[in-house]
């Protein structure tokens, strides 16, 4: 079974500045790759899918990148609103394993 | 405006069964690849099974053989039914919707049910 990991599993930051999430898959998934955002005690909210598709009502501060076993994502400038857990997921055949989650909290 | 709504959550003993459902409106379960995903308390998510707009299932290895998906066309209804329930079974089960014409990108949520597996 492909394996999906992140990094960092934590990042402190501060409004506005920039963060950048990475995603890595044990095998080749193309551009099969979703990211989302879950405050606690919420359902996650899809952000990105395709790896770089912005989801509709998303913020253009979120962008996706990357193909194949390395995606990333990136916050351009964090707002209050964005100190979340973000998790990715593959999303080819039927088997949609997550990664652990990277938690984002205020600095 | 599209709704999912669980229900079904409860305590229940190892090895005791359950069967979850999930409400949908606003669009129709039967054209969308419909997913359970899961979340232990304070852990991440955890993708369970999908059901296939054709009716295919495909399930997690940890839940494989335990587990069914199956919809209620009529009902407009997504079920999870579980059987053989171990204390690892215990988290927040979420019904999600993929995105239309695409397998495992999900763009609508419920607000989940709880299942405690305890003795």
């Amino acid at each position: 079974d492909i394996q999906m990991t992140q990094s960092p599993s934590s990042v402190s930051a501060s409004v506005g500045d920039r963060v950048t999430i990475t995603c890595r898959a044990s095998q080749d998934i193309n551009k099969y790759l979703a990211w989302y955002q879950q405050k606690p005690g919420k359902a996650p909210q899809l952000l990105i899918y395709g790896a770089s598709n912005l989801q509709g009502g998303v913020p253009s501060r979120f962008s996706g990148s990357g193909s194949g076993t390395d995606f990333t994502l990136t916050i351009s400038s964090l707002q209050p609103e964005d100190f979340a857990t973000y998790y990715c997921q593959k999303a080819n055949s039927f088997l949609f394993t997550f990664g652990p989650g990277t938690k984002v909290e205020i600095k | 405006e599209v709704q999912l709504v669980e229900s079904g959550g409860a305590l229940v003993q190892p090895g005791g069964s359950l069967r979850l459902s999930c409400a949908a409106s606003g669009f129709t379960v039967s054209s969308h690849y419909m997913s359970w995903v899961r979340q232990a308390p304070g852990q991440g998510l955890e993708w369970v099974s999908v059901i296939y707009t054709g009716g295919s299932a495909y399930y997690a290895e940890s839940v494989k053989g335990r587990f069914t998906i199956s919809r209620d066309n009529s009902k407009n209804t997504l079920f999870l039914q579980m059987t053989n329930l171990r204390a690892d079974d215990t988290a927040v089960y979420f019904c999600a919707r993929a995105l239309y014409l695409s397998v495992g990108y999900l763009d609508s949520w419920g607000q989940g049910t709880l299942v405690s597996v305890s003795s």
